[in-house]
């Protein structure tokens, strides 16, 4: 199975500060067929199913906000919130759609310092 | 925009066989370019996928290792939903199960907490 590692567990950041979260696959993640890797984030708010906000390791759904962006490659990526708002505390988790079975992250708690 | 909406007990007990559905709109169980998918979470064990069900010419069917051998997802085409069978459980699949779409999940049902007990 693929291990998806998230750092930090919980992170606490200041309004309009920037928050950057990583992910580590323990294998490629990278799908041939268009060059991309199969890495999404999602973001989990109280007692809600969790959100996609970012596929194929950088691409933003559509609604998003363009605060949150998604890079990396190889075996590591990020998730960073360029300036952090109220509403984005929620836990964010990454999961790999590369092979089954699909893997998420432990998720990584953010909150407001 | 496809929507999920999850039916089914919040209570089973040990034993027995745990059963949800999900019915689909804005899509079709058997478009062949996605994927229908059950996932569970729990403090002890986060956010953990279950399996799917998706339609190439024919059906597929793939599973978690950890419960291969008790798991069912079956599609209806003619109630156009999907459903989990969990059959023999015990505590420790009390869980908030979830059905999703695609190979992202973009679509989540809402959410159906299901607790094993006596």
């Amino acid at each position: 199975d693929i291990v998806m590692t998230q750092s930090p567990d919980s992170l606490a950041v200041s309004l309009g500060e920037r928050a950057t979260i990583t992910c580590k696959s323990s294998q490629t993640i990278l799908y041939n067929s268009n060059n991309k890797h199969s890495l999404g984030w999602y973001q989990q708010k109280p007692g809600q199913p969790p959100k996609l906000i970012i596929s194929w390791a950088s691409t933003r759904e559509s609604g998003v906000p363009d605060r949150f962006s998604g890079s990396g490659s190889g075996t590591d990526f990020t998730l960073t919130i360029s300036s952090l708002q109220a509403e984005d505390v929620a836990v964010y988790y990454c999961q790999q759609s590369y092979t089954t079975p699909i893997t998420f992250g432990q998720g990584t708690r953010l909150e407001i310092k | 925009q496809v929507l999920l909406q999850q039916s089914g007990p919040g209570l089973v007990k040990p034993s027995q066989t745990l059963s949800l559905t999900c019915a689909i709109s804005g899509d079709s169980v058997s478009t062949n370019s996605t994927a229908w998918n059950w996932v569970r979470q729990s403090p002890s064990r986060g956010l953990e996928w279950l399996g799917r069900t998706y339609y190439r010419s024919k059906w597929y069917h793939d599973y978690a290792a950890s419960v291969r051998s008790r798991i069912t997802i079956n599609p209806d085409t003619s109630k156009n939903h999907f459903s989990l069978q969990l059959n023999s459980v015990t505590p420790e699949d009390t869980a908030v199960y979830y059905c999703s779409h695609d190979f992202f999940f973009r679509s989540w049902g809402q959410g159906t907490l299901v607790t094993v007990s006596a």
